[in-house]
């Protein structure tokens, strides 16, 4: 079964100090990954996404994510985290092109960063 | 990357009406995606609307209670009908450019929609 699994719920973290959110998948093939971050009262932005090449992704806002093929694991990163950054992280895998299940993102049950001043 | 609008914001409903949400996109793009985010849960796809011909609904959600609509390469509709408590969720529009896969998919600010 496709599924991603984000295993901390909530997560709090004291300004400057670094930042790991944890993602691990399941997946048929090798998926597309993207990790969105939402906003309260906002839609989901795309804060990076890996489709090949080199593992270590840059993103927008100072982050970064690692995929790890072994790991079935994608984790997002930040070394010194603003009090912005408090928000809803979702991390997603989807198909490759061709796939009959184009276009459909799977989603983890999200990660909610609260950050300390 | 494109503008999504969606209309309404938010809305508070009575059980048993419906409420059409739209999604216009300031620039054509290939793949339109409807989306429900339950209070505290993640996204799950309800379907995806093809322009011209029925939408493709995921397990779980059918035309009947869905409808979907999708006229042109930059706009659609999403009508959730006949509500119920149960369906108090955000629901978000999504878009994909080109070769879906091969570019991630972007989001609307969603629709925040309560039943009474």
């Amino acid at each position: 079964a496709q599924s991603v699994t984000q295993p901390d719920i909530h997560i709090t973290v004291s300004e400057g100090a670094s930042l790991e959110l944890r993602c691990n998948y399941s997946y048929g093939a090798t998926p597309y990954l993207f990790w969105y971050v939402q906003s309260p009262g906002q839609g989901l932005q795309l804060l990076l996404k890996y489709f090949s090449g080199d593992t270590l992704v840059q993103g927008i806002k100072g982050f970064e994510a690692e995929f790890k093929r072994s790991q079935s694991s994608f984790n997002l990163r930040k070394p010194s985290v603003h009090w912005s950054d408090a928000a809803e992280y979702f991390c997603a895998v989807g198909p490759r092109p061709g796939s009959s299940n184009t276009g459909k993102l799977i989603f983890g049950q999200g990660t909610t960063l609260q950050v300390k001043p | 990357s494109a503008v999504i609008s969606q209309k309404p914001s938010r809305d508070i409903c009575q059980r048993g009406t419906s409420l059409t949400i739209q999604c216009q996109v300031d620039s054509q793009v290939t793949m339109m995606f409807w989306y429900r985010q339950q209070p505290g849960q993640s996204l799950t796809l309800i379907a995806t609307a093809n322009q011209g011909s029925e939408a493709t609904y995921e397990s779980g959600f059918v035309i009947d209670k869905f409808p979907i609509s999708r006229p042109n390469l930059t706009f659609s509709t999403l009508t959730v009908s006949n509500m119920s408590p149960e369906d108090s969720s955000i629901y978000l529009c999504s878009v994909g450019y080109g070769e879906v896969g091969n570019q991630p998919q972007h989001f609307g600010d969603g629709t925040r929609l309560s039943i009474l």
